[in-house]
């Protein structure tokens, strides 16, 4: 079965600093990859799919962006984050192409 | 119109009761529907795909109902913890998943 990696777990970042989430996926190849945002009571907002290295489609603009550099790994970045970046960052796989599942998130505070 | 819509809840029920939760979606072409259960502060994890004949698992029932296009969980006997935010999930196509918002349930001793 497949797993999941996310890291960090949690972080406080100021503003204007840089950003780096990193997730691995075992388990599996060739799988499609996504970056999710979860802020304080709202849904999840998708932000970054890719279906392949080097591939990375967008979803919404913002100062962040996403990376592939290998099949199993997915990258969230961001050269200057905003207060508005704060919140719950999951990054999931989609799994036999229907059920999609998700890592153990991250809580970024930009403070 | 959002594609997904949840009532945010919350649902506070006694310990053994029956609650059900609907979620709407406005894509008629929606393909796949799931439920997934979240914890707080934790990723989302999923509770069970809703197939077209409806399916149970244990305390759970997921129906679909394509013609009004809603999606449902009932949960029987509601045990202390199943105390979470659950949400509802709809598939169009391969990459066009649409979260609801999440139904907080919290039951009470």
């Amino acid at each position: 079965s497949q797993t999941i990696h996310q890291w960090p777990a949690t972080l406080v970042q100021p503003v204007g600093s840089p950003l780096s989430l990193e997730c691995t996926v075992e388990g599996t190849s060739n799988p499609n990859l996504y970056w999710y945002r979860q802020a304080a009571g709202r849904g999840l907002q998708l932000l970054f799919y890719s279906v392949g290295i080097g591939q990375i489609s967008s979803e919404v603009p913002q100062n962040l962006s996403a990376s592939r550099p290998q099949d199993r790994q997915f990258i969230l970045s961001s050269k200057k984050l905003l207060l508005s970046d704060s919140g719950f960052y999951l990054c999931a796989c989609l799994h036999s192409g229907n059920t999609i599942y998700f890592g153990e998130g991250s809580w970024l505070t930009v403070v | 119109r959002k594609e997904v819509e949840q009532d945010p809840g919350p649902f506070n029920v006694p310990e053994g009761a029956t609650v059900a939760f609907n979620c709407t979606y406005s894509n008629s072409a929606s393909q796949s529907f799931f439920w997934y259960r979240q914890d707080c502060r934790k990723e989302p994890k999923l509770l069970m795909s809703v197939y077209s004949s409806g399916n149970e698992d244990g305390r759970f029932t997921a129906q679909l109902n394509r013609a009004s296009q809603y999606i449902s969980l009932l949960i029987r006997d509601s045990k202390l913890s199943d105390s979470a935010t659950y949400l509802c999930v709809v598939k169009v196509w391969a990459n066009n998943l649409f979260f609801g918002t999440g139904t907080r349930l919290t039951v009470i001793p």
